[in-house]
């Protein structure tokens, strides 16, 4: 079967650094994709992990491990904007598993 | 510019009634989605074509149709509306071969009384 973890919510202070876990259970899995979502908003794609490592991206990064099944989104330099709700979305044959996503609360 | 549309962005109608949602890319790709999102954020997926043609079709009550006339345009029809139809909508369109990228449209808002 299927199945995707991701903490409902996550609370930071602004200027910190924060980490967005994500395991999955899936068959056929290609990659794992982020994406951010806004209140009110659609959501936008952040990053995608085909291979394990690190991958960055100006203040955000997104790392995997295959063998783990895990990966995660880190948000360095936390800004107020960045308050949203983080999608991990692995791709499992034709499609993109989705969530219900993290809820990002940044507090000054 | 635009990439990906929706019309309507917000919908209010009574249960019973037949609405159509329409969508539309203009970045060329060939692959397009409709998605439903629940009022706790749940995303899921409800259908997808590849140039025209149905690839995924999720389990969904038959009162959800699709139809897309092109590969730019992704339409909606729902009939009967129920009062647990009532979220959000999105449209989004990818490269088949890059579905891990997806654009979404604005979403439409349904709220069925």
């Amino acid at each position: 079967g299927q199945s995707l973890e991701q903490p409902s919510e996550v609370t930071a202070v602004e200027g910190a650094i924060v980490q967005i876990n994500c395991t999955y259970q899936t068959s056929g899995f290609y990659g794992l994709s982020w994406y951010q979502q806004h209140d009110g908003g659609a959501p936008t794609f952040l990053s995608y992990n085909a291979l394990d490592g690190l991958e960055e991206t100006g203040r955000f990064s997104s790392f995997l491990s295959r063998s783990d099944s895990y990966g995660y989104l880190l948000l360095q330099e936390l800004q107020m904007k960045d308050s949203a709700s983080y999608f991990c979305a692995p791709q499992s044959n034709y499609q993109l598993i989705w969530g219900a996503g993290t809820k990002l609360i940044i507090k000054p | 510019d635009t990439a990906v549309s929706q019309t309507p962005k917000y919908l209010v109608t009574q249960m019973g009634n037949d609405k159509s949602i329409k969508c539309e890319q203009n970045l060329g790709h060939d692959t397009m989605y409709w998605y439903k999102q629940d009022s706790k954020k749940f995303l899921k997926i409800m259908f997808s074509y590849n140039n025209k043609e149905l690839i995924i079709n999720e389990t969904v009550p038959n009162r959800f149709s699709p139809k897309s006339p092109d590969k730019a345009h992704l339409n909606l029809h729902i009939n009967s509306l129920e009062l647990g139809d009532s979220a959000v909508y999105f449209c989004a369109s990818s490269q088949l071969d890059s579905r891990e990228t997806q654009y979404f449209g604005p979403g439409t808002r349904l709220l069925v009384l």
